[in-house]
């Protein structure tokens, strides 16, 4: 089956600063979506991106599904964003989730 | 409903019993997954439904796990003679369609004592 993998594993950023999260996949994908896990354990969807380029305020989203990767930005990061940020992609039938990137946004 | 409801939040049972755990996807979303997730650890796929067609079970780690889902309603998942491994939460998520955004329930959490 398809591989993802994520990185980095985790990381930890001061209030205000940016930060770039990979995600790397083994084969042709049908689609892609990156997601966030809060404190919780709720997921949410962030993007549906199988390919191109979406933002949606302080997140954005670029898929290159030709060099089989994605990346997740996020700008003038907060301490709500702290959490596990998840990208999974659809081959033939199911979901396949990364390992996750842990993110600790410290005010 | 307005999203994913999944029943019970917590359940907490004795090794060797058995537990049902239900999904109530989003109405119309034909398709719904089960995943599992250990303390701190990423999202293991389980089973996948799509509308009528046979489900893919490929992510099942045991016999002792099986899912049901009426047409394109809810959805089971059974296991059998729990174990401490099986203790998690349980995911169930569900999509308009193959290859659509999919939206996740709150999970159910599950201990095995």
């Amino acid at each position: 089956g398809i591989q993802v993998e994520q990185s980095p594993p985790d990381l930890i950023l001061q209030e205000g600063a940016n930060s770039t999260l990979r995600c790397n996949f083994s084969d042709s994908v049908n689609n892609l979506q990156w997601f966030h896990q809060n404190p919780w354990g709720q997921l949410i969807n962030l993007f549906y991106i199988p390919s191109g380029t979406k933002q949606n305020g302080r997140l954005s989203a670029t898929t290159v599904a030709t060099e089989r990767y994605s990346l997740l930005y996020i700008s003038s990061s907060q301490t709500t964003d702290s959490g596990v940020y998840f990208c999974a992609v659809m081959g033939n039938n199911d979901m396949r989730f990364g390992a996750g990137t842990r993110l600790t946004v410290k005010p | 409903g307005a999203g994913v409801s999944q029943s019970p939040s917590n359940k907490v049972t004795e090794k060797g019993k058995d537990v049902e755990l239900r999904c109530d996807p989003i109405s119309g979303h034909t398709a719904l997954y089960w995943y599992r997730q250990r303390l701190g650890q990423g999202l293991e796929f389980l089973i996948y439904f799509q509308g009528n067609s046979a489900p893919d079970k490929s992510g099942l780690p045991s016999d002792r796990f099986s899912a049901e889902r009426t047409g394109e309603s809810v959805s089971t998942l059974t296991i059998q003679r729990t174990q401490q491994e099986d203790s998690a939460v349980y995911l169930c998520a569900s999509s308009v369609g193959h290859g659509n955004t999919i939206y996740f329930g709150e999970g159910s959490w599950l201990t095995v004592v």
